[in-house]
């Protein structure tokens, strides 16, 4: 059981915007703690598509944008690409654990 | 620019042990904090723990405690992560990480240990 919820699965069409969610709790992301986003390809390292809630990282397409309210943050995705089908997850700290805490992945089909 | 380079795939037989290494470039070594991430097969992120390169002290994940061994070499500005007793479950990729200057977040490319007789 991941301490951030995020959905298992999201699916679009090509062209089409998703947002994925990222849940935590008063002791995370309530605790105004930083929330990241990574692109996970089978293999590779986890590619940074937003640092400390909206950043985007040199060479990251203005397609991908972060926000973050109360306990929640959300990675939206505009104008989905084929290349954009992998699992994404989110990641924080939690002070309770004293840990950095992922979410539980989601996978993105685009159609 | 801030890189973490790992060592290459290490293939080991049950029992045997591992070490990881995260050489670190282009920013003060002690300045962050270095964390090690794991990712088995079909599996999620799961954080391992931490340790603090100014001191050297570990910290560990409630599920990493005992067989892993974080220690650091800061003449080389490298980390590494030590498992011992290797089991079948411990293959997976295994990742560091650190979060630098304005809460950017880099990570190493990810060292594959595979346990296997």
């Amino acid at each position: 059981q991941s301490v951030l919820t995020q959905p298992p699965s999201v699916s679009g069409a090509p062209g089409q915007s998703i947002t994925i969610s990222c849940t935590g709790s008063s002791s995370n992301i309530g605790a105004d703690y930083d929330v990241h986003w990574y692109q996970l390809l089978p293999g590779t390292a986890p590619k940074v598509l937003i640092y400390a809630n909206i950043n985007r990282p040199s060479g990251v397409p203005d397609r991908f944008s972060g926000s973050k309210s109360g306990t929640s943050a959300s990675l939206a995705i505009t104008g989905l690409q084929s290349e954009d089908e992998a699992d994404y997850y989110c990641q924080s700290y939690d002070s309770s654990l004293s840990a950095w805490v992922f979410g539980g992945g989601t996978k993105l089909t685009v159609l | 620019q801030v890189q973490l380079v790992q060592s290459g795939s290490e293939l080991k037989k049950p029992g045997a042990s591992v070490k990881v290494s995260c050489k670190a470039s282009g920013y003060s070594f002690k300045t962050y904090a270095l964390n090690w991430v794991r990712q088995a097969p079909g599996q999620g992120l799961e954080w391992m723990g931490w340790i603090n390169t100014d001191t050297g002290k570990p910290t560990y994940a409630q599920d990493f405690t005992g067989r892993f061994v974080f220690s650091l070499d800061t003449s080389v500005s490298t980390a590494y992560l030590q498992i011992s007793s290797l089991e079948a479950e411990d293959t997976a990729l295994y990742f560091c990480a650190t979060k630098g200057a304005r809460g950017r977040i880099y990570w190493g490319q990810g060292t594959l240990v595979t346990v296997s007789s």
